[in-house]
């Protein structure tokens, strides 16, 4: 368990709709990546949160959007949904400290099936 | 061309043997070089990192580093069945920065 948490585990819905994901990062870190992974794409970098800002952004459509709140959790929202957003989405979080390696450690991930 | 270039098998070896997993990549500017394990529905967890060109051991497992002609190894000795998962190479530019993965190859080691 690497103590980071996602909700929901597993998430079915339709073309069109809205959904969010949910992370709780490791106790003190302060960084939340987001990630996904497809099939075809392998595992590809969304954004990422350090202390409520955004800190950087990968190719992530402008469908997504995410937020990362006072008490650190994160939010991945998804709207317009298509086929090809069916993924395996994983949260990281860090510690981000200057003096050391900061491993990112992942959460079980939320699948994501759009019909 | 993506920018990290790892087989994605599958590779099927069989119990105690010496595995060898490999990725290229094409930006010079990459700093920090990783190892994860992703067993079946469950998220990556970090096996090794190294920065910058080297060699580094843990138990079994040990990673390469060569900047030079931009490509890093994974090494498992003495390979059990519980090794069996998808390794995957993760590079990034900074300390704490975005992770770029490579496509991930899948192990199996039989008994």
């Amino acid at each position: 368990d690497s103590g980071v948490t996602q909700t929901p585990k597993h998430l079915i819905t339709a073309t069109g709709q809205r959904v969010t994901l949910r992370c709780s990062p490791r106790s003190g870190d302060l960084s939340v990546y987001w990630y996904q992974q497809s099939l075809d794409q392998g595992l590809q970098f969304l954004i990422q949160y350090y202390n409520g800002e955004e800190r950087a952004k990968g190719n992530i459509l402008e469908r997504f959007s995410a937020q990362q709140f006072p008490d650190l959790h994160s939010e991945l929202n998804l709207s317009s949904l298509e086929l090809g957003d069916s993924a395996l989405y994983f949260c990281a979080s860090s510690v981000t400290r200057e003096s050391a390696y900061n491993e990112q450690f992942f959460g079980p991930g939320t699948r994501l099936t759009v019909l | 061309q993506k920018e990290v270039e790892q087989d994605p098998g599958p590779l099927s070896v069989p119990e105690g043997a010496i595995v060898s997993l490999n990725c290229t990549y094409s930006n010079s500017a990459f700093q920090y070089f990783m190892w994860y394990r992703q067993y079946s529905r469950k998220g990556p967890e970090l096996l090794m990192y190294t920065y910058s060109s080297g060699n580094k051991e843990d138990g079994r497992f040990t990673a390469q580093v060569d900047k030079s002609s931009k490509y890093i190894s994974l090494f498992i000795r003495d390979s059990q069945p519980s090794d069996s998962a998808t390794y995957l190479c993760a590079m990034s530019y900074n300390q704490g920065g975005k992770l770029i993965f490579g496509q991930g190859t899948e192990l199996s080691v039989k008994p």
